[in-house]
């Protein structure tokens, strides 16, 4: 029982370039999310996913795109990566909507 | 906007003391209040929760208290170990709305031994 996965851990890309970052979990969740961390930020949502078939724009959807391929998997997108994008990325995942959520390890992104 | 508060970025208390971590929210709909640990280079683990109809819960070292009339919650750890030291987030759903939950940008727990 992996919980939540998330790959890759770590990630550097020149500004323009593409990359999907990609989340699982094994628990049998509906719900699924991608946040940020900045320093003194906190944690950010970008988007996430209340069940299977269905996204909501959360804080800072700008320049992000997901797709909940299935109830286990949930990936996020940076077509065209810049610098202010640099930041750790995590995936967490809860029954539903309001339920304490569990996140993944994190994915580590530098965009210079 | 920000629903969940903590307002103070660090905290650094001696190994066997109490660590009281404070948290503060806007929304009258929250209902369900979370507090989740965070080692560095780890994703955030789930530590203690209490819903609104009880005002504490208990958990080995961790008691969380909530004040809904100052719609305040805070961490208790007692003792403070040097294991401790992460930072903690507070959260906040409206579980009865199945809403989604809002973070706290998170208190710098140092325990010194």
């Amino acid at each position: 029982n992996a919980g939540v996965t998330q790959t890759p851990k770590f990630q550097v890309l020149k500004t323009g370039q593409s990359m999907t970052l990609q989340c699982a979990q094994d628990m049998n969740h509906n719900s699924m999310y991608w946040y940020r961390q900045d320093p003194g930020m906190g944690l950010r949502l970008i988007y996430y996913s209340a069940s299977e078939g269905t996204t909501d724009k959360g804080e800072v959807p700008n320049g992000y795109n997901v797709s909940r391929l299935n109830k286990r998997e949930f990936s996020l997108r940076l077509e065209s990566a810049a610098p202010s994008q640099t930041s750790v990325y995590f995936c967490a995942s809860s029954e539903i909507l309001a339920d304490t959520q569990y996140f993944g390890p994190g994915t580590r992104l530098t965009v210079l | 906007d920000q629903q969940v508060k903590q307002n103070s970025p660090s905290l650094s208390v001696q190994e066997g003391r109490i660590s009281i971590l404070n948290c503060d929210y806007t929304n009258s709909m929250f209902d369900y209040f979370l507090w989740y640990k965070k080692y560095p280079a780890e994703g955030p683990t789930f530590l203690i929760s209490i819903s609104s109809i009880k005002d504490k819960n208990e958990d080995g070292r961790f008691t969380v208290f909530l004040n809904k009339s100052a719609k305040h919650l805070s961490l208790h750890i007692v003792p403070s170990q040097p294991g401790d030291s992460a930072v903690y987030f507070c959260a906040a759903s409206a579980l009865h709305n199945n809403n989604d939950m809002r973070f706290g940008a998170g208190t710098r727990l140092t325990v010194k031994p």
